[in-house]
């Protein structure tokens, strides 16, 4: 079974700084997906970025961007220009490219952004 | 574009009781899941169904059982509601299994 492990349960961050949330990864599988998804107050659970395992470049969406080291299982989500309404937790999550059974989540980190 | 939807979104019950929790998904995709969110814990998966006609535990199925009603609708029903089901419950949907999956937004549900 794979397990994904957020190891900062808090983050806090200046606004218009940069903050890195890290996640580490177990899976005896070569090809898979990794994802950050981001849960604001409203509870709506929001697709940040994914990535392909199979991929070498690092995907990158807007002021988002990860850092994927397969060797070492490390996905860390970079969040640059901190913005008040990027404030919320987020959970890194990872799905098997085999079978059809969900994703596995880590615990998740608060982030917290300062005025 | 209602995307997934579940109702209700928030429930009180007593210990004992049973409810039925509603998702559907108009996005036409072939795969659905439960999961339930607690406290420091992440989210975690109760049920997955893969297609119409098919159901399979997840991680934490005692207690809950599931219905894949049609390709749109699949429900969770809990049968005689105990504090320990205290949680936020998702239902969620994808197209393939190497697509991300969307979500509802959460039924918050208390059991007393």
């Amino acid at each position: 079974a794979q397990t994904v492990t957020q190891s900062q349960p808090e983050m806090s961050v200046q606004e218009a700084e940069t903050v890195t949330l890290s996640c580490t990864y177990d899976t005896s599988e070569s090809d898979y997906y990794l994802f950050w998804y981001k849960q604001p107050p409203s509870r709506q659970m929001i697709l940040v970025i994914r990535q392909e395992a199979y991929k070498q470049q690092n995907a990158t969406e807007n002021r988002f961007s990860v850092n994927f080291q397969k060797a070492a299982k490390s996905f860390s989500l970079k969040i640059s220009d901190s913005q008040l309404g990027d404030a919320a937790m987020y959970f890194c999550a990872y799905r098997s490219r085999v079978g059809a059974d969900g994703l596995t989540f880590g615990k998740g980190t608060h982030l917290i952004i300062q005025p | 574009n209602a995307g997934v939807t579940q109702t209700p979104k928030f429930q009180v019950l007593k210990t004992g009781q049973s409810m039925t929790l509603q998702c559907a998904q108009d996005m036409n995709h072939n795969s659905m899941y439960w999961y339930r969110q607690d406290p420091g814990m992440g989210l975690r998966l109760i049920y997955y169904s893969a297609s119409e006609g098919t159901t399979d535990k997840g991680e934490v199925p005692n207690g809950y059982n599931v219905s894949r009603l049609n390709k749109r609708e699949f429900s969770l029903r809990l049968e005689s509601a105990a504090p320990s089901q205290t949680s936020v419950y998702f239902c969620a949907s994808s197209e393939q299994w190497n697509t991300e999956a969307f979500f509802g937004q959460g039924t918050r549900l208390t059991v007393v």
